[in-house]
């Protein structure tokens, strides 16, 4: 089955620190990829939407110079939290689609839960 | 995309089937019912999806009633290992519209 990648897994830094998440899709292109957080006890919240070769779409609330998306490849997506603080403190999930077609499911990677002291 | 609803937790004894319901009393026609489920501390997986007809995989079985205002997920013989939070979806056609998650249920194997 489709596998994605996301590494690192966990990384804990100081506060104001930059932190990158790569999304790698393994055995398939993403043409389209997707960001989320997971804060504890709640349910993922999408925070853009990622095309390869073009700017990322933001969910409103969403600080797109806070999260810098890169998507230069139809394998690869980094999301860049820049000038991280305690509360960027959450689990961050990437997902990926390929265009093999309309109902295709999206695939998740493991995630990444970013500590920032 | 159409609104779910899940109950917040189940229990269900281990080696016996776990039927999980979705309400979708809202579904337009061309939206699927995806489900995933998240262990902790871990992304979401996939597991099945369908539009009306019900469908099986090697994880899990899609009952989707004929009016498509409701379906089940089966996981017919549950271990401890599918201890997770189960997400019944609806959305759209189009792999490159995001998934949009509620709070899904619970499960719990029980030994």
């Amino acid at each position: 089955g489709a596998v994605v990648s996301q590494h690192p897994s966990w990384v804990i830094c100081k506060s104001g620190t930059s932190v990158k998440i790569e999304c790698r899709s393994l055995d398939f292109q993403a043409t389209t990829m997707f960001w989320y957080r997971q804060f504890p006890k709640q349910s993922l919240m999408l925070m853009a939407t990622s095309n390869e070769g073009s700017k990322a779409t933001y969910e409103q609330g969403v600080e797109k110079d806070k999260f810098l998306i890169n998507h230069a490849s139809l394998t690869l997506s980094t999301l860049t939290v820049t000038s991280a603080h305690p509360e960027d403190s959450s689990f961050y999930i990437c997902s990926a689609s390929g265009p093999t077609g309309n109902n295709q499911p999206q695939h998740f990677g493991d995630g990444t839960r970013l500590s920032i002291l | 995309d159409a609104k779910t609803t899940q109950p917040t937790s189940m229990d269900c004894a281990e080696g016996r089937a776990a039927n999980l319901p979705c309400n979708h009393s809202t579904i337009s026609g061309n939206e699927y019912v995806y489900w995933y489920r998240q262990i902790h501390s871990q992304g979401p997986q996939y597991i099945i999806h369908g539009l009306k007809n019900n469908e099986t995989n090697e994880m899990a079985s899609l009952i989707i009633t004929e009016d498509r205002k409701s379906s089940t997920l089966i996981l017919p013989h549950a271990t401890l290992r599918d201890t997770a939070v189960y997400y019944c979806i609806a959305r759209a056609g189009g792999s490159a519209r995001q998934l949009t998650f509620g709070s899904g249920t619970q499960l719990t194997v029980l030994p």
